[in-house]
């Protein structure tokens, strides 16, 4: 299974702000998920990056709020843009390995005020 | 679609005490099937995987096995520890759709 980072582990935010997510690889992978995960809910896809190309986001999910960039194999970020109490969520990237097995990163602890 | 439905908790055992979670799963094809625990503050781990129908799957203590003909897909652990205090989600991925698709998850906390 592949080792995923993520940064940063939390952070408080004031509202209207933004926040970038980094989610770190250690081996180069296809396909990576950015999924939240609201207080004492299961966890929603967001979109899906593919290296080289434009993420494809799920209903309910635009690329003006959440966009994601994916420059190479091991690596994407995710921002929150324009934030508001209601983003306040865990943000998880999980990375596809072999039969349809998905591995997830530490998540990131997102407040905002 | 594809979709789970999972045993609603929360659920609170005694040390040594039996558990099971029960998980059911409605599919387009034939899914792969995902048992995942998060630990309190922390992320989402692979717990225990099944392929294919009959197969189990086994990790820390913890069986699952693929029911085809009730589409379920059942946690148990025989003798729980405080240690497994935690969120238990169950999913499915269907075949080249890649996207998994998770139940709501159940809190179990075990007590001393």
């Amino acid at each position: 299974s592949a080792v995923i980072s993520q940064k940063p582990s939390r952070d408080i935010c004031q509202r209207g702000t933004s926040l970038t997510i980094q989610c770190q690889v250690d081996s180069q992978v296809t396909m990576m998920f950015w999924y939240r995960q609201q207080p004492g809910q299961s966890l929603t896809l967001i979109a899906t990056a593919n290296q080289g190309s434009e993420a494809t986001y799920e209903s309910g999910f635009v690329i003006d709020k959440f966009p994601i960039s994916r420059p190479n194999l091991t690596f994407s970020t995710l921002t929150v843009s324009n934030m508001s109490p209601e983003d306040s969520s865990i943000y998880l990237c999980s990375v596809q390995g072999f039969q349809e097995t998905q591995y997830f990163g530490p998540g990131t602890r997102l407040l905002v005020l | 679609g594809n979709s789970v439905t999972q045993m609603e908790g929360p659920v609170t055992l005694s040390e040594e005490a039996f558990l099971t979670i029960n998980c059911t799963y409605t599919a387009t094809g034939y899914p792969s099937l995902f048992w995942y625990v998060q630990y309190p503050g922390e992320g989402l781990q692979l717990l225990l995987k099944a392929t294919k129908a009959d197969d189990k799957g086994s990790n820390k203590g913890f069986e699952a096995t693929y029911r085809k003909e009730t589409t379920s897909f059942h946690l148990e652990k025989g003798s729980v520890q405080v240690s497994d205090s935690a969120v238990y989600f169950c999913a499915l991925s269907v075949f080249n759709d890649y996207k998994l698709s998770f139940g709501a998850g159940t809190t179990v906390t075990v007590r001393a």
